[in-house]
């Protein structure tokens, strides 16, 4: 079934770790955002990426990194994991312009 | 940089009555205005669109309406059920970016 995925869904980890989160499309959109959200709060853009090989920081991606090597894949790296990065991270992606954004069903990071 | 804000950010209202949530960008290349819900728990999903070329759009109970010369747009819901209680997201869009208003939280009472 076409969707977006992320990976792990809920994660505990602690201060200063180095944590992968996956995310994958199978719809073949060639862009895909990377978003943090606390419960019910505001959308802030991390990451953007328009294509393979080509991202772009959004207003929060100062502690965080980003790879686009295949059109379905773009995992966020956090290179070393503070407790104010405890948050709910969502993936999305979409097709073209002016269309409509699919969201993954979020990871849940925790830092201890 | 660009940024969409959003008001109000709580809006409580009775069953049955209106809702009107209102946004305003920055960036006047935006051409692309979606409206997310997003209920508890959930993940986003869009509930209505409209493009630049367009100035109003209704979709049965909700409508959309933007004015690009004063750069804000407004969602509509009537007859307002208790399954409309959520956060709602407004956004902006050119070309990559997909900025987000900061969120409505309505609430629905019967």
């Amino acid at each position: 079934e076409a969707d977006i995925y992320q990976t792990p869904r809920y994660l505990v980890i602690g201060t200063g770790k180095k944590i992968t989160l996956e995310c994958s499309q199978t719809m073949g959109h060639d862009k895909m955002y990377w978003y943090q959200q606390d419960p019910g709060m505001e959308l802030h853009l991390i990451h953007y990426s328009y294509g393979v090989n080509s991202t772009e920081k959004g207003d929060l991606s100062s502690e965080s990194t980003v790879s686009r090597i295949r059109t379905e894949h773009f995992p966020l790296t956090l290179e070393s994991a503070r407790p104010s990065h405890t948050s709910q991270y969502l993936c999305a992606s979409r097709r073209g312009q002016n269309t409509e954004a699919f969201f993954g069903q979020g990871t849940r990071l925790t830092v201890v | 940089g660009e940024n969409v804000e959003q008001h109000p950010s709580t809006l409580s209202v009775q069953e049955g009555d209106s809702a009107v949530i209102k946004c305003t960008y920055s960036d006047s290349a935006s051409n692309y205005f979606p409206w997310y819900k997003q209920e508890l728990g959930k993940r986003p999903q869009l509930i209505i669109d409209i493009r630049s070329n367009v100035g109003e759009k209704k979709d049965q109970r909700i409508a959309v309406t933007l004015n690009k010369t004063a750069k804000h747009f407004s969602l509509h819901i009537t007859e307002t059920q208790p399954e409309d209680s959520a956060v709602y997201f407004c956004a902006a869009s050119k070309t990559y970016k997909y900025i987000f208003g900061t969120g409505t939280r309505l609430k629905v009472l019967a």
